[in-house]
C-alpha cells in the first residue's frame, strides 16, 4: 500500500542538526497524523492536522515543529533533538477528523539521534 | 493517557494452527480497528468494526466488536510464515477519531 509516502526511510543525526521529515498522501484525505513508536510503547499521538490547520497538539516538546502546507503534504522539522527521541516516526491520514473512517499509516522514519 | 490491554503479548505458533488474541478497555469504542505492523514498514489495516457484536473476516482472519464495546478479538485460522508480525488493536469514537487509543501489540511468530 503506497497510499501514503514517507522520506527519509532513516535518517541519522546529531543533536545540533536540523532535519526535516516529510509525509505525502494520495488517498484525497484531509486529516493527516504524526504519530511516534518508540520500542515496547503503544503509538504515541503527536500532532493532528485537519484541512491544514493544526487541531491537535499533544504536549510535544517544541523542538518537534510540524508543518502542513497542504492536506497532501506533512512535515515535521527537528532541531536539537535528544537522544530519547530516537524512535520510529509514522504519518497517517483519515477523510476527516470527525469521522469514523479508519487511519491509514505510512512505513516511517526511523530516526536515531547519536 | 488511556492504554488498551492486548493479550498475548507475544505467541510461537506453528504453520498450520489457529491463533486467538483479544483487546480489552476500561472505557467503551464505538469503533474497533485491528491492524498488523511488520519489521520496517508501518501499521496496515486489517479489519475495521463499526457495531457492537459485528463479525467480520477478511480472508483468513476474523474479528468480533464485542458486546459490552469493551473488547474485541482477532482470530487468525491455519497460520502461515507471512502471518509474522505484531498486530495492534485501536480504539475510535467518533467525534474524537484524532483519538485512536492503540494496544500494546501482540507479537506472532510462526515456524515451519
Amino acid at each position: 500500500e503506497t497510499g501514503v509516502t514517507q522520506t527519509p526511510r532513516h535518517l541519522v543525526m546529531g543533536m545540533t542538526n536540523k532535519k526535516s521529515l516529510k509525509c505525502e498522501q494520495h488517498l484525497g484525505h484531509n486529516a493527516m497524523y504524526w504519530y511516534k513508536q518508540s520500542a515496547k510503547k503503544p503509538l504515541e499521538l503527536m500532532f493532528v492536522y485537519n484541512f491544514k490547520e493544526q487541531t491537535e497538539n499533544n504536549s510535544v516538546p517544541s523542538r518537534f515543529s510540524p508543518e502542513c502546507p497542504n492536506s497532501s503534504h506533512l512535515f515535521l522539522h527537528l532541531h536539537t533533538l535528544q537522544p530519547e527521541d530516537s524512535a520510529l516516526y509514522l504519518c497517517a491520514s483519515s477523510p476527516a477528523v470527525n469521522s469514523n473512517q479508519p487511519q491509514h499509516f505510512g512505513d516511517g522514519t526511523r530516526l536515531s539521534i547519536l | 493517557g488511556q492504554q488498551l490491554n492486548q493479550s498475548p503479548q507475544s505467541m510461537f505458533i506453528q504453520e498450520g494452527e489457529d491463533v486467538s488474541m483479544n483487546c480489552t478497555s476500561s472505557s467503551i469504542f464505538n469503533t474497533w480497528l485491528w491492524y498488523k505492523q511488520e519489521p520496517g514498514e508501518g501499521p496496515v489495516l486489517l479489519i475495521a468494526l463499526y457495531k457492537a457484536g459485528e463479525l467480520t473476516s477478511n480472508g483468513r482472519l476474523t474479528a468480533q466488536f464485542g458486546i459490552t464495546r469493551k473488547d474485541s478479538f482477532l482470530n487468525i485460522s491455519a497460520s502461515i510464515p507471512s502471518d509474522v508480525g505484531i498486530y495492534f488493536c485501536a480504539g475510535q469514537n467518533t467525534g474524537t477519531a484524532s483519538k485512536l487509543t492503540f494496544g500494546t501489540g501482540t507479537r506472532l511468530q510462526v515456524t515451519l
